[in-house]
């Protein structure tokens, strides 16, 4: 099993650039989130996916964040126009059964918008 | 809502010392609880969790928690720390039949030689 896979590992970007991160979850798993990491804010739920429904995105900050899930192997969170403040480490992280087995993260996409 | 309280944002230890991560939750019903640990540039890993049935929880690496209802508190413990320690310890709870996780904002666990 590979795990969750993350892509890319870092993303340096300009600021109004668009910003596409990428994320395969552990096969067989039907949920999926989005977590973004700062030290201000520490882990903050983006969104989640069931069955690749989204089932809750009042973590997204603002319109310019937006996530897909087009199929059960797939996920994509994208920011457009990118700002400095979006700079994070964001987590992909995939589970079955919601919360009651916990969840397996990926390595995170350190982004950096200057 | 459910929430989570770390006590301490950095804890240190000396190498072989009793290491003890405070962790209080904050729900109307008892949850399920969870330890991950963040290893510097990566993502979090499952340390133990508790969900039902004996309140003693082992996890990997010699660590273990505690759920204790009345104190509403999940403390992770190790009885002799290792400098492979050193990482940000998150807790995480899940009230039952709920999807997702709330974390606390982590502990950074300092092992001295």
């Amino acid at each position: 099993d590979a795990g969750v896979i993350q892509s890319p590992r870092h993303e340096v970007t300009e600021m109004g650039q668009e910003v596409t991160l990428r994320c395969k979850p552990i096969s067989g798993h039907d949920y999926l989130f989005w977590y973004r990491q700062t030290m201000m804010r520490g882990l903050e739920l983006l969104i989640y996916f069931n069955n690749n429904v989204p089932i809750d995105d009042s973590g997204m900050p603002e319109d310019r964040f937006s996530a897909k899930m087009p199929n059960a192997s797939f996920s994509t969170l994208k920011i457009q126009p990118s700002e400095p403040r979006d700079s994070a480490v964001y987590f992909c992280a995939s589970s079955t059964g919601g919360g009651y087995y916990g969840y397996t993260f990926g390595s995170g996409t350190r982004l950096t918008v200057v | 809502a459910q929430s989570v309280t770390q006590l301490g944002s950095h804890v240190s230890v000396s190498e072989g010392a009793l290491v003890l991560l405070r962790c209080n939750y904050s729900s109307s019903v008892p949850p399920y609880l969870f330890w991950y640990v963040q290893y510097p540039n990566q993502g979090l890993q499952l340390l133990l969790k508790y969900t039902t049935g004996a309140t003693l929880v082992k996890g990997i690496n010699g660590f273990e928690a505690e759920f204790k209802k009345s104190e509403t508190s999940f403390h992770l413990t190790k009885p002799s720390a290792h400098m492979s320690d050193a990482a940000e310890y998150f807790c995480a709870v899940s009230e039952i039949g709920a999807d997702g996780l709330t974390f606390g904002k982590g502990t950074h666990l300092i092992i001295q030689p």
